[in-house]
């Protein structure tokens, strides 16, 4: 199976602060990852797939970058509502589809 | 707007079965692949199963092979998930979700919670 590993764990930043998330794909998965935003009690919304198509609806301060195995979700000013949980997902081919372990950015 | 609906979960004791369902609405099922994905209390998310809009190939994780079925009906616009020989670990929010493309995860249920537990 295909890992995904997050970095970091949790995140502590301001509002306003540009904020990066990387995820690390164990082989490489061309461009076949998602990220999906979490917030407490509730279900993922997808914001960003195929590595950096920003999902219909999400603001544009969300993107994506990267390929192979090596991705970034970047926050470019990060607002009160960005605060909650990020995960990525591989989906190449089947693997099966796996997920990172999540990446938790709280207000500093 | 596109809505999808579980129901089915609750406590049951290791061992036991129980089936979960899904109601899609809003869209047309019968043009989507589906899946299923859950996620342990205070714990990350794990895909669980997929089917294509035709019920044609299906997948499974390691972790529920064997003991998972997914199945659909596509003229009652639901997707289900019969789950056999519980285990504590099987414990989680279970969310049913629209396939974007291949996987990625367009739209996701509100969730049903299944205890295992005696």
């Amino acid at each position: 199976d295909i890992q995904m590993t997050q970095s970091p764990s949790i995140l502590s930043a301001f509002v306003g602060d540009r904020v990066t998330i990387t995820c690390r794909a164990s082989q490489s998965i061309s461009i076949w990852l998602a990220w999906y935003q979490q917030k407490p009690g509730k279900a993922p919304k997808l914001l960003i797939y195929k590595a950096s198509s920003l999902e219909s609806g999400v603001p544009s301060r969300f993107s994506g970058s990267g390929s192979g195995t090596e991705f970034t979700l970047t926050i470019s000013s990060l607002q009160p509502d960005d605060f909650a949980t990020y995960y990525c997902q591989q989906y190449k081919s089947y693997s099966p589809w796996t997920f990172g372990q999540g990446t938790k950015v709280e207000i500093k | 707007e596109v809505q999808l609906v579980e129901s089915g979960g609750g406590l049951i004791q290791p061992g036991g079965s129980l089936r979960l369902s899904c109601a899609a609405s809003g869209f047309t099922l019968s043009s989507y692949s589906m899946n299923w994905v859950r996620q342990a209390p205070g714990k990350g998310l794990e895909w669980v199963s997929y089917i294509t809009s035709v019920g044609s190939i299906i997948y499974y994780a390691d972790s529920v092979k064997g003991r998972f079925t997914i199945s659909r009906d596509n003229a009652k616009n639901s997707l289900y998930l019969q789950m056999d020989s519980l285990r504590d670990e099987d414990t989680a929010v279970y969310y049913c979700a629209r396939s974007k493309g291949v996987a990625a995860l367009d739209y996701w249920g509100q969730g049903t919670l299944v205890t295992v537990s005696s």
